[in-house]
């Protein structure tokens, strides 16, 4: 069964320092999400991506944080100037005609030094 | 999207049906039941989405009541890898395509052998 793939698995970076994270969604999927978990905290939506636009955000998504889709298969989140308070799982996930649920890959675990 | 209310936590006997609750009584017409789980330190994962009738797949069962203000998730048969946090989400499935999914605290299941 087709999946979504996360790299890499575990990020450490110096605060203040750039960290790109990768994910390679299902491939005859349309729809692009970002998520993260702080340890211990609910699975918060960040940013939903769509026709190569942003199509929702939440307040979390501020000025730091950007998407892009730079190929045909890959679908990135840049964090420009880390925080600690960046330290969390990053999860991202695919969904393919309107409605159908989200399939999301086993997370990106960012730790910020 | 509509709230949900979901048991803390719950065990089941390895073997024995899991049935999870979700009460939902603020659901609106257009508003599916889905359901996602979270074994530890992996994504979410999605199980299965339903209207009004009950649905069956590979993973589950979905019964949700006639007046559509409560559904339960059956595991029919539980083994030790069904151990995680279920997300009950109510969300309308096709509102333009892309949507969050705004997941809550769960029931931590506790499979027992």
């Amino acid at each position: 069964e087709p999946e979504v793939t996360q790299t890499p698995s575990h990020q450490v970076t110096q605060m203040g320092q750039e960290v790109i994270l990768r994910c390679v969604p299902i491939s005859n999927h349309l729809y692009f999400y970002w998520y993260r978990q702080i340890l211990g905290q609910k699975v918060e939506f960040l940013v939903s991506f769509y026709n190569n636009e942003i199509s929702e955000k939440s307040e979390i998504f501020d000025d730091q944080f950007s998407v892009e889709r730079p190929d045909g298969s890959n679908f990135t989140l840049k964090i420009r100037s880390t925080k600690l308070e960046d330290s969390a799982m990053y999860f991202c996930a695919s969904s393919g005609e309107q409605g159908k649920p989200q399939h999301f890959g086993d997370g990106t675990r960012l730790s910020i030094l | 999207d509509a709230k949900t209310t979901q048991p803390t936590s719950m065990d089941c006997a390895e073997g024995r049906a899991a049935n999870l609750p979700c009460n939902h009584s603020t659901i609106s017409g257009n508003e599916y039941v889905y359901w996602y789980r979270q074994i530890h330190s992996q994504g979410p994962q999605y199980i299965i989405h339903g209207l009004k009738n009950n649905e069956t797949n590979e993973m589950a069962s979905l019964i949700i009541t006639e007046d559509r203000k409560s559904s339960t998730l059956i595991l029919p048969h539980a083994t030790l890898r069904d151990t995680a946090v279920y997300y009950c989400i109510v969300r309308v499935a096709n509102s333009g395509g892309y949507q969050k999914v705004t997941f809550g605290t769960g029931t931590k299941l506790q499979v027992i052998p």
